[in-house]
C-alpha cells in the first residue's frame, strides 16, 4: 500500500521560517511534489522534486532524500497569505499520484 | 500554466438524483483526466483515471457503476454521480496532466450536497 505522512498542523510566526516534513512508503517512486490548498479552492502546484537535494523557488524550497523516503518543504519569511494546507504527494507511476495526509499552516501576526 | 475548468463550482441536490460534473482543459490537450474526491479537512483521495476514448480506471472501493466517467474528447472529462446519498457529499476535484513537466494542473473543484 502507500502511506505518506505530514504533520496535521502547524503554526508558525509571520516573517519567521517553517519547515513541513513529509515520509512516505510507496510501491514505486518517480518523485515528490508539494501542493499548496487555501480553503475551498484547488490545490495549486508548488514544486517537483526526482532527484536527492534541495530545490529552491522563491521564498519556497522543497527537499528530498530518496534513501531516507523523507522529503520536506521549506517557508521562508512566511506571509498571512501563506496560511494554507500544504499536502505532499507522490509520483507512483506516469499517471499515479498519491497525497499525503496534508499539513494545515496557520501564520500568525 | 495550463488551466483546468470545472463546472459547476456547487451544486445541491435531493437523494436519489444523478449530477454530472465537467472538466475542462482550456489551453491544451489532455489525454488523461483524474477525479479526486476530498472530504472536509482530509486529503485528496484519487477516485479514477479518466482516459480518453477508453474506459476509465477505477481506484480500489470506488463503485465504477455509481461514478461514471466519460472522457469523449481531449478537452472534456464528465464525472456522473448516480443516485446520489448524502454520504456522496463532497469535494469533488479534476485534474489533468500536462505532457513533459511532472506536474498536474487540478480545476476549481465541484462542492455537491446532497440533500
Amino acid at each position: 500500500g502507500q502511506s505518506l505522512e505530514q504533520p496535521s498542523e502547524v503554526t508558525a510566526v509571520e516573517g519567521a521560517i517553517v519547515q513541513i516534513n513529509c515520509t512516505y512508503q510507496t510501491s514505486g517512486f518517480y518523485g515528490l511534489s508539494w501542493y499548496q490548498q487555501h480553503d475551498g479552492g484547488a490545490p495549486t502546484f508548488l514544486s517537483y522534486n526526482a532527484l536527492d537535494g534541495l530545490e529552491e523557488t522563491g521564498r519556497f524550497s522543497s527537499f528530498l532524500s530518496r534513501s531516507d523516503s523523507y522529503g520536506y518543504l521549506l517557508l521562508q519569511e512566511l506571509q498571512m497569505k501563506d496560511s494554507a494546507s500544504y499536502f505532499c504527494a507522490v509520483r507512483t507511476g506516469a499517471n499515479n499520484l498519491f497525497f499525503g495526509t496534508g499539513t494545515r499552516l496557520t501564520v500568525i501576526p | 500554466g495550463a488551466v483546468v475548468s470545472q463546472h459547476p463550482s456547487w451544486v445541491i441536490c435531493k437523494s436519489g438524483t444523478s449530477v454530472k460534473i465537467e472538466c475542462r482543459s482550456l489551453d491544451f490537450q489532455a489525454t488523461t483526466m483524474f477525479w479526486y474526491r476530498q472530504f472536509p479537512k482530509q486529503s485528496l483521495m484519487l477516485m479514477a483515471t479518466s482516459n480518453e476514448g477508453s474506459k476509465a480506471t477505477y481506484e480500489q472501493g470506488v463503485e465504477k457503476d455509481k461514478f461514471l466517467i466519460n472522457h469523449a474528447s481531449l478537452t472534456l472529462s464528465t464525472l456522473t454521480v448516480t443516485s446520489a446519498h448524502p454520504e456522496d457529499s463532497s469535494f469533488y476535484i479534476c485534474s489533468a496532466r500536462v505532457p513533459g513537466p511532472n506536474e498536474q494542473f487540478f480545476g476549481p473543484g465541484t462542492r455537491l450536497t446532497v440533500l
